[in-house]
């Protein structure tokens, strides 16, 4: 299968704790989005990848957020210090350069519970 | 005032109906324009494009007015397997990141 995977794909955590997402593109893909969505709503933006390069952050992102995408390959999705509002689904999508659309495909998703 | 805006539904619809999912947007610098289809618990998939002269993919037809700044999709001959969240998203940006609506719910039933 080619398309993008997330792992793992549910994560129970204490308040406080750190936690760390994975996410792999499709292959010829050289960009990469994050984004979290919770229930009744759709997804929102938290930051976007163009090969290695973070170019774009969300306000959203706060400081206990951080990712990272080192050799434009994978990238992780780290949330430091987890509070019970961090629970949500993360959601990475990737989309090839050169299309007249950039339609992204999305993975299966991080679910993260709080507790 | 949220970016994209939809009606949250639901809309329950007997096999074989036509039915109508409308959408406006508020950054008229906005390029690029989707439907995306999201099953409960699943990541949204990719619909269909949408583009100014207008789109059809099978039984999905798709519009975009850019001066009313408003997207429409057309379900025809619904099936009970197009049950989900139909998300209207549009894209801004440089790196065109995607704005979602909260979805429309659709619930085809026998």
């Amino acid at each position: 299968d080619t398309g993008v995977s997330q792992d793992p794909r549910h994560k129970i955590t204490k308040r406080g704790q750190n936690v760390t997402f994975r996410c792999d593109p499709i292959s010829e893909h050289n960009r990469l989005y994050w984004y979290r969505q919770t229930l009744g709503q759709g997804p929102e933006f938290l930051t976007y990848f163009q090969n290695e390069a973070q170019l774009e952050k969300s306000r959203l992102l706060s400081d206990r957020f951080s990712a990272e995408r080192p050799k434009g390959s994978f990238s992780t999705l780290e949330i430091q210090r987890t509070e019970q509002g961090d629970s949500a689904m993360y959601l990475c999508a990737s989309s090839r350069p050169g299309t007249k659309t950039y339609e992204q495909y999305f993975g299966p998703g991080t679910r993260l519970t709080v507790t | 005032r949220k970016e994209v805006e939809q009606d949250p539904g639901p809309f329950n619809v007997p096999e074989g109906a036509t039915v109508a999912f409308n959408c406006t947007y508020s950054n008229s610098a906005s390029q690029s324009f989707f439907w995306y289809r999201q099953d409960c618990r699943k990541e949204p998939k990719l619909l269909m494009s949408v583009y100014s002269s207008g789109n059809e993919d099978g039984r999905f037809t798709a519009q975009l007015n850019r001066a009313s700044q408003y997207i429409s999709l057309l379900i025809r001959d619904s099936k009970l397997s197009d049950s989900a969240t139909y998300l209207c998203v549009v894209g801004s940006g440089g790196y065109n990141k995607l704005i979602f609506g909260a979805g429309t719910r659709l619930a085809v039933h026998p």
